[in-house]
């Protein structure tokens, strides 16, 4: 049973480029989230998304980011515009549905350097 | 807003010297308190849920104790493998299902 996946593992943008970042959640897992862990960080909340909705993206930054996890296909963090400070570790973590407390199983990250 | 402190922020370990990892925690209704474990340049991996406090689990060398303020994560008999940081999250109740991180205590074991 394949885990959380997400590619790519490193991402290299220069200032001003567009970043997007994909995450295929466990099998039989419909709800994703993504968080972000800067350097000398903890791991930071940014949206929680299920299948065509985005149920909360408190933790997201204003402008510039945006997340979806369509009906097919893999969630995508998108970072337009990238500025030296997004350069993060960005994880996926995905569970199973419904709404009991379940836990979230993350996957490799992707790790982004802004030049 | 849901606090998480963990401490010590490291901590360097003999060969089956016994310790624990504390975490403490400010939520607003805990659905429930996790730890994970994460290596260098990998993803959290999950170890334990806890739900309710005196509940413990338990996982080869790794012991999880909850009350209603901390979590426990105690070590017995570390071996080198057992190096890693360890982190702590809580999950708040009602609509809220995003994990609240610790900054995490780095554990190295030396053999």
């Amino acid at each position: 049973n394949a885990g959380v996946m997400q590619n790519p593992r490193h991402l290299v943008r220069r200032r001003g480029q567009e970043a997007r970042l994909r995450c295929s959640p466990m099998k039989g897992h419909s709800h994703v989230y993504w968080y972000r862990q800067l350097p000398e960080e903890g791991l930071k909340f940014m949206v929680y998304l299920q299948k065509e909705n985005i149920i909360d993206e408190s933790g997201m930054p204003k402008e510039r980011f945006s997340a979806e996890f369509p009906k097919e296909g893999p969630s995508i963090l998108r970072i337009q515009q990238v500025v030296r400070g997004d350069s993060a570790a960005y994880f996926c973590a995905s569970s199973p549905p419904g709404t009991g407390l379940y836990e979230q199983y993350f996957g490799p990250g992707t790790r982004l350097t802004v030049t | 807003e849901d606090q998480v402190t963990q401490s010590p922020e490291a901590l360097r370990l003999q060969e089956g010297e016994s310790s624990s990892l504390n975490c403490s925690y400010t939520v607003s209704g805990l659905r429930g308190l996790f730890w994970y474990r994460q290596d260098p340049g990998k993803g959290p991996e999950f170890l334990f849920t806890l739900y309710s406090a005196g509940e413990e689990k338990e996982k080869e060398r790794l012991k999880a104790t909850l009350t209603k303020k901390e979590s426990f994560l105690h070590i017995t008999a570390p071996k080198p493998e057992d190096s890693a940081t360890y982190l702590c999250a809580v999950q708040a109740g009602g609509n809220d299902y995003k994990l609240s991180f610790g900054a995490g205590t780095t554990v190295t074991v030396r053999a």
